[in-house]
Parts: C-alpha cells; sequence; structure tokens
C-alpha cells in the first residue's frame, strides 16, 4: 500500500541542526510532487516546503526561508528536510505528504509525523 | 495568500445528528481546488475530501462536501462516534497552499 514514513526527529538546542528524512513506497515515488508541513502543539497546520518531481522546482513559506532546505532522492524513494538555525518556534510535528503529478493537487497520503523540539 | 476562516470552532452533537461545518476563503479558490482533512488525536491527516466536493477512496457517503468560490462546508450526516475528530479545510489552487484553522467534532 501507499506509505510514507518520516524519521529523524528529536530535542535539539535553538540554533541547532536536524535533518528529517521520508521514504516511500507503494508507488512511482519519482512521478510526485512532495511536500513537507508541520503542526506546533495544538495547533493547525502549515505547509512550509514543496519540491518537485525532479527536484527541478522548491519553495519555501516564509517562516522557514533561508533556513531550511528540502531535497529527494528518486533512486532512493525518499525525502528530505535540512533544518538549521532552529528557533523554539520551530518545535512540532514534521509531516511528509505526498502531492500530486502537477502543482495544484491534495495532500495523500501522510506520513505518521516526527517530532522536532527546539529547546535549550 | 489565500486565507481559509473555519467555523464553529467546535461542534457538540449527538449520534445519528448532522454535522455541518464551514470554511471561507479570501479571496475566492482557483478551480475549486479545495479539500477537507479529518485528524483524530495523535494521527496524522486522513484525505476526506478532494474538489470540494469527491469522496477520496474509501471514505463513507455520510462525508459530503459542497461550495465554490469563497463558501465551503462538509457535511458529516448520521454522525458516529468514531468521527470525533479535527476537520480542516485546505486550498491547493494557488501557492502557498494554506489550511483552516480547524473545527473540533465532539460527540456527546
Amino acid at each position: 500500500q501507499v506509505q510514507l514514513v518520516e524519521s529523524g526527529g528529536g530535542l535539539v538546542k535553538p540554533g541547532g541542526s536536524l535533518r528529517l528524512s521520508c521514504v516511500a513506497s507503494g508507488f512511482t515515488f519519482s512521478d510526485y510532487y512532495m511536500h513537507w508541513i508541520r503542526q506546533a502543539p495544538g495547533k493547525g497546520l502549515e505547509s512550509i516546503s514543496y519540491i518537485s518531481s525532479t527536484s527541478s522546482y522548491t519553495k519555501y513559506a516564509d517562516s522557514v526561508k533561508g533556513r531550511f532546505t528540502i531535497s529527494r532522492d528518486n533512486a532512493k524513494s525518499s525525502l528530505y528536510l535540512q533544518l538549521d538555525s532552529l528557533k523554539v518556534e520551530d518545535t512540532a510535528v514534521y509531516y511528509c505528504a505526498r502531492g500530486g503529478i502537477v502543482l495544484r493537487s491534495w495532500f495523500d497520503p501522510w506520513g505518521q509525523g516526527t517530532l522536532v523540539t527546539v529547546s535549550s | 495568500e489565500i486565507v481559509l476562516t473555519q467555523s464553529p470552532d467546535t461542534l457538540s452533537l449527538s449520534p445519528g445528528e448532522e454535522a455541518t461545518l464551514s470554511c471561507w476563503a479570501s479571496p475566492s479558490i482557483p478551480s475549486n481546488n479545495l479539500a477537507w482533512y479529518q485528524q483524530k488525536p495523535g494521527q496524522a491527516p486522513r484525505l476526506l475530501i478532494t474538489g470540494a466536493s469527491s469522496r477520496a477512496t474509501g471514505i463513507p457517503d455520510r462525508f459530503s462536501g459542497s461550495g465554490s468560490g469563497t463558501d465551503f462546508s462538509l457535511s458529516i450526516s448520521t454522525l458516529e462516534p468514531e468521527d470525533s475528530a479535527l476537520y480542516f479545510c485546505q486550498q491547493y489552487g494557488s501557492s502557498p497552499f494554506t489550511f483552516g484553522g480547524g473545527t473540533k467534532v465532539q460527540i456527546k
């Protein structure tokens, strides 16, 4: 079945870095846009970055631009998010989600999420 | 950026009743590219509705979506205990893709 599994979350100090991974299975990963979405504790959902199927196009929310980097390895069916210069307000559950073959598409499925906690 | 506003914040209903959740967009959503998701505690969001009114695969027909332009709604007829969850709308018609703040449905 179509599945996404994230890993790499944890506790990090402000200013620190983490690399999140998302491994896909059950579909042709290289055909799809992929997205990262986060949800701060008790809050709503924020779409923070996406990447095109061939990595030719990436986009970031203003809240993470210049600090986070999205990438993918189609040979490994994997999506990544490099988180640098982390702030306390980056504390959230980070989800990866499959987009569509075209950009303007819904997100389905989502991974189970990985928790990033930024605290001194 | 398209801002989505959901109401009410919380809906408390009994099993068997009908729930109606609203999602307003400003400005309007191109091509009615609006989705609804259900999220239960500790779980990832689950896709319910795409294109404002099309049920996703495996979604029971008691879930229905409607609306266009700026006004959208999700109806859950004949509420069941397992429908207790947080419901989000999302627009994917214009980047950045944005989410509403969510409506919590509580089953009495």
